[in-house]
């Protein structure tokens, strides 16, 4: 089946530093990625959506300066975290489709520390 | 505004017995449905899926779902739970028809399997 690698599973990072977190469909071409992330015992809040070579489209109150995105080529997109701040810690998933076909697969997570 | 609303935040059941986790959603036409389950720690699985068709569905691991469009539900059964089951479970849907993919997700709920 379909597999999504995110990398790394956790980071811990000094404040002001960036943060590059990996996301690749290993065997189908993702015409879509999104980005979450998730806070202690609550649900996953849709940060934005990218398609491959276009501009991220960003969810209402997601700094799109800070949360820089990239969907490069049909197989990786990356979520660079920029001048992380200890509010900024949480976890963060991605998710790929291979388009209308509402394959939704997940990445395995990445758990952000910042201090 | 388009909405997937899980009612139980936390259900305990025993080992053996049957479980029911309810999803209730709010949207213009019937929405494109999904139960995914998530480990501490990790991303999300895809237990099923509701496009159209008949309304009970089954998925992995023993779970089923039954879609009912006079109740906007789409409730999580399995018959009987075992311990590994314990976990946090998502209902989200998204949108039947034009480009948009977005899943809008519930709160969750977590199940706790006593011995």
């Amino acid at each position: 089946g379909a597999v999504v690698s995110q990398h790394p599973s956790w980071v811990i990072c000094k404040s002001g530093t960036s943060v590059k977190i990996e996301c690749r469909s290993l065997d189908f071409q993702a015409t879509t990625m999104f980005w979450y992330r998730q806070f202690p015992k609550q649900s996953l809040m849709l940060m934005a959506t990218s398609n491959e070579g276009s501009k991220a489209t960003y969810e209402q109150g997601v700094e799109k300066d800070k949360f820089l995105i990239n969907h490069a080529s049909l197989t990786l997109s990356t979520l660079t975290v920029t001048s992380a701040h200890p509010e900024d810690s949480s976890f963060y998933i991605c998710s790929a489709s291979e388009g209308s076909n509402y394959g939704y697969t997940f990445g395995s997570g990445t758990r952000l520390t910042v201090v | 505004a388009q909405s997937v609303t899980q009612p139980d935040i936390h259900i305990t059941v025993s080992e053996g017995a049957s479980l029911e986790l309810r999803c209730n959603y709010s949207y213009g036409a019937t929405p494109y449905l999904f139960w995914y389950v998530q480990s501490p720690g990790q991303g999300l699985q895809l237990l099923l899926k509701y496009f159209s068709g008949d309304t009970l569905v089954q998925g992995i691991k023993g779970f089923e779902a039954e879609f009912k469009r006079s109740q906007s539900s789409f409730n999580l059964r399995k018959p009987s739970v075992h311990w590994s089951d314990a976990a946090e479970y998502f209902c989200a849907a998204t949108g039947s028809g034009g480009s948009n993919y977005k899943l809008t997700f519930g709160k969750g709920t977590l199940l706790t399997v006593n011995p």
